[in-house]
């Protein structure tokens, strides 16, 4: 299996600030990296696939970045409606697997 | 629009098989994609189950192979989970998800709501 380890677990951060979780695979997966957001009692939602791509209609202050084993997912300004948690996952290998999540909270 | 749609028991006692159902409406399963199950124990990660191709091949989670089947009923537009000899570590809510239109088969785009399924005698 392919290891996600996700750090860091939980963030505090204000209002506009820039928030950054990153994720790391034990092996290289190349793009193959997705992010979701998950809010309480609801299913995850796509924000960001192949490790840089938007998906439609997410605000563009969501991105991603890297390729291999190491990723990021930034916030570029946090705002109140990004209260969640969120997760990494890998789909190189076809036993897919998440990382263990950052739940975002407001400071 | 696509909807997937859990249904089966809230309940299962241990050492039983849990049994979920997804049906899905706005397109047909046999059109193509991976269909895939996420479970989530309450207050913890999401795991990925397994996933199944309109065809009926699969894949599953190797820590949960030896006790998993999902199978695909193309006639009712519907796929489903078989998981036997459960525990208390089952407990959890369980998803259906789909690929988003044209994505590669990990990247889950519609999600079911979840279905709670709680172990326990």
């Amino acid at each position: 299996d392919i290891q996600m380890t996700q750090s860091p677990s939980s963030l505090s951060a204000s209002v506009g600030d820039r928030v950054t979780i990153t994720c790391q695979a034990s092996q290289d997966i190349s793009n193959y990296l997705n992010w979701y957001q998950q809010k309480p009692g609801k299913a995850p939602k796509l924000l960001i696939y192949d490790a840089s791509n938007l998906e439609t209609g997410v605000p563009s202050r969501f991105s991603g970045s890297g390729s291999g084993t190491d990723f990021t997912f930034t916030i570029s300004s946090l705002q109140p409606e990004d209260i969640a948690t969120y997760y990494c996952q890998q789909y190189d290998n076809p036993a897919l697997t998440f990382g263990g999540g950052t739940k975002v909270e407001i400071k | 629009q696509v909807q997937l749609q859990e249904s089966g028991p809230g309940l299962v006692k241990p050492s039983e098989t849990l049994s979920l159902t997804c049906a899905v409406s706005g397109y047909s399963i046999s059109s193509g994609y991976y269909w895939g199950w996420i479970r989530q124990p309450p207050g913890k990660g999401l795991e990925w189950i397994g996933s199944i191709y309109h065809s009926g091949s699969t894949y599953y989670n190797p820590s949960l192979k030896s006790r998993v089947t999902i199978s695909v009923d193309t006639s009712k537009n519907q796929f489903s989970l078989k998981l036997s000899s459960v525990t208390a570590a089952d407990t959890a809510v369980y998803y259906c998800a789909r690929p988003g239109d044209g994505y590669s088969h990990g990247i889950f785009d519609y999600w079911g709501q979840g279905t709670l399924v709680t172990v326990s005698s």
